[in-house]
Parts: structure tokens; sequence; C-alpha cells
């Protein structure tokens, strides 16, 4: 069964800050891995989509790498500005049936 | 482009009573259709999911059903609340394609009393 885990689970950093957000699963198995942000309250949106044959995608100030031998992924985030402060999820679409697991998030807060 | 709408925006509702959510997408034709449970303090719980018209399959066994009318409706039912139905609940699409990304709906708060 697919886990994903996300570490850390509350990050705080002074604005201008580069960071690295982390994301595991257990099982390689995989077609992507969807990075998405969620405000408080709110739904979730989309940052990054990365294919199961690819090694990064960027969008921005924010890079996603992919590591499915080794069931990591991170979203680095250059420049960090207090309208980043949200809680961020990574999820993987299993090979089998059509479900997505998701990390529990971790809730980043960039102070001005 | 695609667009999905979720309402009510909040409901609070007494235990037992039951419960209706819609989901609506625009755009786009028979995709996948997902709900979602978001407690507090913990991850997202995919709930249902539908590949097309009448096909729903459930993942947690609960007193929640889901029911795909139409092609771009998707609706979450209780007949009997309980307490810990209480919760955030997220809807999502995405097109048919193993490759394809999820897109969500703003969500409903859910507060049984």
């Amino acid at each position: 069964k697919q886990e994903v885990t996300q570490i850390p689970a509350a990050l705080s950093v002074p604005e201008g800050e580069n960071l690295v957000l982390n994301c595991s699963f257990t099982d390689s198995a995989i077609y992507n891995l969807q990075w998405f942000r969620q405000d408080p309250g709110k739904g979730l949106t989309s940052l990054l989509l990365i294919q199961s044959s690819q090694r990064e995608q960027t969008s921005g100030r924010l890079n996603a790498s992919l590591d499915k031998s080794s069931g990591r992924s991170t979203l680095y985030i250059a420049a960090s500005q207090p309208g980043d402060s949200a809680t961020y999820l990574c999820a993987v679409r299993v090979l089998y049936g059509q479900n997505f697991v998701f990390g529990p998030g971790t809730r980043l807060s960039v102070l001005p | 482009s695609q667009t999905i709408h979720q309402w009510p925006a909040t409901l609070v509702q007494p235990v037992g009573s039951p419960l209706s959510l819609e989901c609506t997408v625009e755009g786009t034709s028979n995709p996948n259709l997902y709900w979602y449970r978001q407690a507090a303090g913990r991850g997202l719980q995919l709930l249902f999911y539908s590949v097309g018209i009448g096909q729903i399959s459930s993942e947690v066994p609960q007193n929640l059903s889901a029911s795909r009318p139409q092609d771009r409706q998707f609706i979450l039912s209780s007949k009997k609340l309980l307490l810990s139905d209480s919760g955030f609940y997220l809807c999502a699409w995405s097109d048919k394609g193993n490759g394809q990304p999820q897109h969500f709906g703003d969500g409903t708060r859910l507060s049984i009393l």
C-alpha cells in the first residue's frame, strides 16, 4: 500500500530565504507526482506536476524534482515571500486504479 | 477553460440529519471525479471516485455514499450524519489518462452538532 510522508510538518523562515520541502513515497510504481498549495479554509491549488519519466519541473520561483527510484521529491522555493505562507501537499498517482495518495502536508510560514 | 464548483461552502447539520453535497465541472467531458475528506490536522482521505456516469468506487467504508447522475455532476450523500462526519470535503476532477493532474474545488466545511 502506497504511503506518502512529508518533512518537515511545519516550517518558519524569514522572508527572502530559499527553502526545500520534502516528500517521500514508499512505492515507486507511480504515474506522476503533483505538488499543491492550500490556503487556510480553501481548496487545493495545483503548483507543479512531474510525470514519472521526468526529473524536474519549474514554474517561476518553484522547482520540483523527482527521484522515483528512491521514492523522493523535493519542492524548492526561491526567495520566499510572505504570500508563500500556506500548507504544501504532495500527491502521487498510483499505477493501480485511479487513485491519488496524499501526504499530510508541510505548513509554511514566511515572516516579513 | 475548465472550472469546478462545489456547494454549499459551509454547512452546519445536526447528528442524524441527511446530507447532500454537490459538485459540478464545466469545460470538459467524461472526467474522472473524486470526493475527499480532510479532517482537522490530518491529510486528505479519498472517499469515492468515478470514471463515468453511474460508476462509483468506494475507498473507505462509512455511512456516506456518492452518485454521478450526469457526466459532470458528482454528489456526496448521507442518510444519517454522525459526529465523525465533520470535516472539510473536497471535490476534484481529472481528465482521462494516467498522466493527468487533479484539479480541486473550493471545498465544503461541514460541522455536525
